[in-house]
This record gives C-alpha cells, sequence and structure tokens, in this order.
C-alpha cells in the first residue's frame, strides 16, 4: 500500500540548515508530484513546496524561495526537503505528502507522519 | 495570491449535521479539497474534488462548491470527528497549493 515515511526529529540552532527525507513506497515513484506542508505549534497548515519527482522541477511559496530546496532520489525513491538560515519562527512539524491530480487541480491524498523540527539557542 | 478563508470554530451537537464553509472570491470556478486533522496526527484527505470521497471515508462527509463559497458537510456527526479541517485550493495561476486557514469542529 503506499506510504510516505520520513527521517526522525531534529533539533538545530538559529542559522543552522536542516534535511528531512521522505521515501515513499508501495506507487509508482516518478509518476505523482511529492509535496511538503509545514505546521508550527497550535497553527494551520503552510504549503511550502514540490517536486516533480519524473524530471526534478520544483516549485515553491515565495515565503520559502531562496531559502528551501526540494530535490529527489530516483533510485530509493526519496525525497527532500533542505531548509537553511533557520530561525526559530521555523520550529514545526514538517509533512510530506503525495500529490494525485485532476482537470486544472492537485490534492495531497497520502501522508507522511510528520517530522518535528525545533529551533532554538 | 489567492487567500481563502474558513470560520475558525463550528460546534455542533452529536448525531446533527455540521458544515464547515471555505470562502473565496470565485472558489466556485475551482476544485476544493478537504482534510481532516486530529491532535497529533497527519492530515487526512475527507473528501477532492470538491464533493468526491477517497476510498474508507464514510459518505457522512460530503462537500459541495458554487460562487463564492465551498462547504463540507458531515452529516450525523459523532464523536469521533471533532477535529481540524482544512480546505485546499490550486492556484492555476502560480501552480501552488493554498490552504484555508482551519476551522476546529467541537462535538457538542
Amino acid at each position: 500500500q503506499v506510504q510516505l515515511v520520513q527521517s526522525g526529529a531534529e533539533v538545530k540552532k538559529p542559522g543552522a540548515s536542516v534535511k528531512v527525507s521522505c521515501k515513499a513506497y508501495g506507487y509508482t515513484f516518478i509518476a505523482y508530484y511529492v509535496h511538503w506542508v509545514r505546521q508550527a505549534p497550535g497553527q494551520g497548515l503552510e504549503w511550502m513546496g514540490m517536486i516533480n519527482p519524473s524530471g526534478g522541477s520544483t516549485n515553491y511559496a515565495q515565503k520559502f524561495q531562496g531559502r528551501v530546496t526540494i530535490t529527489r532520489d530516483t533510485s530509493t525513491n526519496t525525497v527532500y526537503m533542505d531548509l537553511r538560515s533557520l530561525r526559530s519562527e521555523d520550529t514545526a512539524f514538517y509533512f510530506c505528502a503525495r500529490g494525485d491530480s485532476g482537470y486544472n487541480s492537485q490534492w495531497l491524498d497520502y501522508w507522511a507522519q510528520g517530522t518535528l523540527v525545533s529551533v532554538s539557542s | 495570491s489567492y487567500v481563502v478563508t474558513q470560520p475558525p470554530s463550528v460546534s455542533v451537537a452529536p448525531r446533527k449535521t455540521a458544515t464547515i464553509s471555505c470562502e473565496a472570491n470565485n472558489i466556485g470556478s475551482t476544485r476544493v479539497h478537504w482534510y481532516q486533522q486530529k491532535p497529533g496526527q497527519a492530515p487526512v484527505l475527507v473528501v477532492f474534488d470538491n464533493s468526491d470521497r477517497p476510498s474508507g471515508i464514510p459518505a457522512r462527509f460530503s462537500g459541495s462548491n458554487s460562487g463564492n463559497t465551498a462547504s463540507l458537510t458531515i452529516s450525523r456527526v459523532e464523536a469521533g470527528d471533532e477535529a481540524d479541517y482544512y480546505c485546499q485550493v490550486w492556484n492555476v495561476d502560480s501552480d501552488h497549493v493554498v490552504f484555508g486557514g482551519g476551522t476546529k469542529l467541537t462535538v457538542l
């Protein structure tokens, strides 16, 4: 069955970088986009960006442009999200999710368990 | 940027019907998707393409979309439906995902 599994919790200092992985199981990896969504404590969902695993093209939310990089490794069916110049406001759960699509739309049909990234001096 | 607005909270008695709205300019011209998130868990897709349900989602969950308002309706509400609900659209101009702010559903 379809499953996405993320790497474990991270604790980082301000100014550092974090790289979270998302390994896909149970479907054709290159056939579906993978998205990254974050959720600060007690807050709503915030879309960060996505990658097309087939060609590697990416699209990022303006808020994260220049600070986030999403990559993929088709040999291991894994997507990575790299967030740089971390600040305390980046403390959040980070989720990857598979994107399914229809006519002029995408939705997120399978989600991973989430990774807590804590940023503190 | 495209802004999607949800009420912060909705309360409903057990076995009644809950309706959660999602408002944006001309949202009826796009497709709306809905997620349920319980505390400490990842979101779960409950409705996609305005009114379709993924397999395993009860028929009590339904969606509609017209004009400036999309809605998620939960009939015969159960205690286990208490959760945060998020609507989501796809911005075709930017190829971005846009989430509403979320609605906390409380079962009285």
